[in-house]
């Protein structure tokens, strides 16, 4: 069964330019996770959509940042313009619903020079 | 605010039981997990309890739950190299949100 898929896997870009990270959750989730990795910060939960709606949003760190969900099989998140503190890994998750476990891709590593 | 403490590293010898430990702060979890991570890899759902369980075993892992204490343990029997990783507890602070350890880091030694 495909689990969680992310692109791309790594990402190289100088500061100011946009990026954008993708996502396709497992087929017949409706819950959808973006979370940041820093080793300063540990995990943090960016956004959260349920049905393809946003529920919760207040993890986004500032206007730069912006996540759509157009289909329950497809999740973008866009940061413009990058600085470099945003380097960090990106994961994507999905569930099944609401309480249901969390199934996380392998992420998108992001380093901004 | 609700918190979810684990020590960061943990050795053991190949071969031997590994318990990682975890204590939590919000006693309305419902769930809690056990993730692990590999260098440069996503986190793995490994195992999850239901609150109202006080123990259950999959295999070589064994999750130990103290309600009273808000403690919660991973046991991993006959570690292997392996299992090297970094190993998240979490609990489900709302229906989606996950307050997360810091993590636990594997060292096997031969």
């Amino acid at each position: 069964d495909a689990g969680v898929i992310q692109s791309p896997r790594h990402e190289v870009t100088e500061m100011g330019q946009e990026v954008t990270l993708r996502c396709k959750p497992i087929s017949g989730h409706n819950s959808l996770f973006w979370y940041r990795q820093t080793m300063m910060r540990g995990l943090e939960l960016l956004i959260y959509f349920n049905n393809n709606v946003p529920i919760d949003d207040s993890g986004m760190p500032e206007d730069r940042f912006s996540a759509k969900m157009p289909n329950a099989s497809f999740s973008t998140l866009k940061i413009q313009p990058s600085e470099p503190r945003d380097s960090a890994v990106y994961f994507c998750a999905s569930s099944l619903g609401q309480g249901q476990p969390q199934h996380f891709g392998d992420g998108t590593r992001l380093s901004i020079l | 605010g609700e918190d979810v403490e684990q020590s960061l590293f943990l050795s053991v010898r190949e071969g031997d039981s590994s318990v990682i430990n975890c204590t939590y702060t919000d006693s309305s979890s419902t769930y809690l997990y056990w993730y692990k991570q590999e260098p440069g890899a996503g986190l793995q759902l490994l195992t999850y309890i239901f609150s109202n369980m006080d123990m259950k075993q999959d295999q070589r892992l064994t999750v130990l739950l103290n309600k009273k204490d808000k403690h919660l343990s991973l046991r991993i029997a006959d570690t292997q190299t392996g299992d090297s990783a970094i190993y998240f507890c979490a609990e489900n602070h709302s229906n989606y949100q996950l307050i997360w350890g810091a993590g636990t880091k594997l060292i096997i030694k031969p």
